[in-house]
This record gives C-alpha cells, structure tokens and sequence, in this order.
C-alpha cells in the first residue's frame, strides 16, 4: 500500500490566520480525500481532490475555507483559512490502497487559540 | 438517509476475554464496509474490506463479519496491544467517499 508522508504532524495557531497541510504520497494515485476528525467525532469528508481538476467539496465545507491544491499525481495540500477555535480538529489526507482499502495520513492535530 | 452507528462507545475487556463489536449501517448501495484500527496520536490503520452479507475475513486475532445491515468485529482472546479505537465506514455504490462511524475504544487490561 501507499505510504503518505503528512505534515505538519500538528500546530498551535493564532485565531484569524491560515495553515497549510501537505501531504505527500510514495506512488501516484489519481484520487485523494482530506478528512477532519472533530474532539470526540467520527471522520468527515471535507474534499476529494483529483490531480488537473477542481476539488468536490462535501456539504459544508467551501473552497474559500478549505482550498487545496493538487499539482501532481504524488503530492496535495489543504489550508485551513481565517481560523476560529471551532477549526481545532485532526486533520487527515487519504489515498486507496490495495485490497480495497484506503491509507491514511498520520494527521495534523490543529489548535486554533 | 445514510447512516454508520458504532456499539459500544466503549469496551473494557480483561487480557483473553473475546468480545464483538458491533456497526449498523444504512446505506441504499454498498460498495464495501470497512474496518480500521486508529491509535492515539495516529492515522486510521487499515483492517478489513467486506463487500457482500456472508463475508468473513480474519487477521491474528480479529474477525470481521457482514450482514445486510450490520457488521461485526469479533476479538478473539484479545491482548493489551489491541486497545484502541475500532472504526467502521462504508462507501456507497457509485463513489468511493468512506462515511465513518464515531468507533469503539477498546481497552484490553493484563
């Protein structure tokens, strides 16, 4: 399966201001999705993001908030725009995998103060 | 509407006391059910993909099981490396987006 090298592996930030994650994969996958998972929640899709396409953005989430980029078959990242308290989250970027599966990011823990 | 509910919340199990865990899903076309395994701190690790009710597969010590509404992780003799957090998701026909349950926190105590 894919490894997927995601930083940074977490960050405390001023409220007002943006951070950018990057995720970067060892093989080329056509297909990536950014998740958040919110203190004590379950995963929730915020985009998918093919390489040479705009992202498709899950109700909920906007571009403006949440603009990803996707240059390039191996690499992705997602920014966390004008960030309030209610952005604190883990933040997850993910690729299918073999048999079936997906592989995940190790995270980006995201405190928004 | 769709839908992934997890049980228990959570689990504490004495070291070889086997357990199941249990995901009912409403989903009005399955492409897979998956399970994974998510250590503090970590990333989801990837366990299982069933497709279709009947389904078993085994790996060490889990089970996982599928029904047309539900899917079980059976624990068989579980140890203190297995505590963590079980999640469950699913993808619809047609899209390959994984709708995730809340999991269950395992804790396997010596």
């Amino acid at each position: 399966s894919a490894v997927i090298s995601q930083k940074p592996s977490r960050d405390i930030c001023q409220r007002g201001t943006s951070l950018t994650i990057q995720c970067q994969v060892d093989s080329q996958v056509t297909m990536m999705f950014w998740y958040r998972q919110q203190p004590g929640q379950s995963l929730t899709l915020i985009a998918t993001a093919n390489q040479g396409s705009e992202a498709t953005y899950e109700s909920g989430f906007v571009i403006d908030k949440f603009p990803i980029s996707r240059p390039n078959l191996t690499f992705s990242t997602l920014t966390v725009s004008n960030m309030s308290p209610e952005d604190s989250s883990i933040y997850l970027c993910s690729v299918p995998g073999q048999g079936g599966g997906y592989t995940f990011g190790s995270g980006t823990r995201l405190t928004v103060v | 509407e769709d839908q992934v509910t997890q049980s228990p919340e959570a689990l504490r199990l004495q070291e070889g006391e086997s357990s199941s865990l249990n995901c009912s899903y409403t989903v009005s076309g399955l492409r897979g059910l998956f399970w994974y395994r998510q250590d503090p701190g970590k990333g989801p690790e990837f366990l299982f993909t069933l497709y279709s009710a009947g389904e078993e597969k085994e790996k060490e010590r889990l089970k996982a099981t599928l029904t047309k509404k539900e899917s079980f992780l059976h624990i068989t003799a579980p140890k203190p490396e297995d505590s963590a957090t079980y999640l469950c998701a699913y993808s619809g026909a047609g899209s390959y987006q994984l709708t995730f349950g809340k999991g269950t926190k395992l804790s396997v105590i010596p």
